[in-house]
Formats: structure tokens, sequence, C-alpha cells
């Protein structure tokens, strides 16, 4: 059965830090990964997608993710956090192929400290 | 465009009632989904359209939850009868076949007291 596990429920990060947030998952094809971000009681924004080619994807507002398959991982990056950046976080996993209904991690809550 | 929209924002309903919300997708998006999402969790997939076939339910969707999208453009998800349990963020997205990611609407909110 397809999973996502995002470790960290709420992650703390200072204005101008550095931000790795973690997805590992579970799928028995290939793989059609995602990051969302939600602001608070706002719908879901995509912010980068990944099924093929280069296993580093640049997304909006300056975010990447880098997929490593040996490790089932799909870790988004950011170089240097803006107070902007606080919402929630969700990691996604889809069939590359066919209906492309998605299985949710359940979130990482970032906050910013000023 | 203006991508999906989603009405209501917010429902408040009492407990038995009947409650209906419409999705509006992105017009040239074919396939149209609902996911509900309860707090602190992420979006669990419910139900997805291609154009006005509905094409796969989640054995979350109980037979007091039914949705349609009759001429293929806007879709709607009813719920009879309506349990404190049903409570949560109700998500809508489109896409096209192809693929490239969804776009969500905003969500309505429904609360049953």
């Amino acid at each position: 059965a397809q999973s996502v596990t995002q470790p960290d429920i709420h992650i703390t990060v200072s204005e101008g830090a550095s931000l790795e947030l973690r997805c590992n998952y579970s799928y028995g094809a290939t793989p059609y990964l995602f990051w969302y971000v939600q602001s608070p009681g706002q719908g879901l924004q995509l912010l980068l997608k990944y099924f093929s080619g280069d296993t580093l994807v640049q997304g909006i507002k300056g975010f990447e993710a880098e997929f490593k398959r040996s490790q089932s991982s799909f870790n988004l990056r950011k170089p240097s956090v803006h107070w902007s950046d606080a919402a929630e976080y969700f990691c996604a996993v889809g069939a590359f192929q066919g209906a492309q209904k998605l299985v949710f991690g359940q979130g990482t809550r970032l906050t910013i400290n000023p | 465009d203006t991508g999906v929209s989603q009405d209501p924002r917010h429902k408040i309903t009492k407990r038995g009632q009947n409650v209906t919300f419409r999705c509006d997708p992105i017009s040239e998006h074919n396939r149209l989904y609902w996911y509900r999402q309860t707090l602190g969790q992420g979006p669990e997939f419910l139900t997805y359209f291609q154009n006005e076939a509905q094409l796969e339910k989640s054995r979350l969707l109980s037979d007091r939850f039914s949705a349609e999208r009759p001429k293929g453009s806007f879709s709607t998800l009813e719920i009879q009868r309506t349990e404190q349990g049903d409570s949560a963020m109700y998500l809508c997205a489109s896409s096209l076949e192809t693929g490239g990611g969804y776009t969500f609407g905003s969500g309505t909110r429904l609360t049953v007291v």
C-alpha cells in the first residue's frame, strides 16, 4: 500500500536559517512525488513535483527537493527561510500513470522565529 | 481563469441535516477530485471524476455521501444525515488528464454541531 511519512510534526527555525523537511514514501511503482504548502484556512498550493529526470527539482518560492530512490525520500529544502514561509507542508505520492490519486503525509507545521 | 472555486467556504449544520457543497474546477481540466482533511492530518482521497464519470470512490465515502458532476464541469458533494465525525475541511481539486499536479480550491469547512 502507498504511504507517506513526514517524521517531523512541527519544526521551528529562525528567519534566514536553512530548512529541510523530511519525507519518506512507500510505493510499489514509479512514484510521482509532490510537495504542497497550506496556509491556515486555505487550500493547498503546489510547490514542486518530481516524476523523472534530474533528481533535484526546483519549485516556487525558492524551494527545492531531492529525490533519493535508495532512501525512498523526497526531502524539501530552502537555503534561507522568510517569515512568510510559516505554514503547513505536505508531501504526497501518486501514480505516474493512471488516476493520480494522491496519498498525503500528515504534514509538517513550520514556525518561523523572528 | 481564477482557479478552483468552492462554495460555501464555511458551513455549520446540526447533526442529522443534509449539506451540499459545490466545486467549480479550472475550465479546461477534465479531472476533478474530492478530498477530506481533518485537523492535524493530510488530505484523504474521497472520489474522483473524469469528465462526468465517477471512476473511483474511497472506502471513506459511506452511503451517506454522494458526489456528482453532471455535465463534466462543476461538481457537488452531498452529505446526508450529517454526523459530528463529518466535521472536516472538504477540498476539491482539478487536473488535466495528462497530470502535472492538482490545483486545489480553498475548501469548504464543515462543522456539525
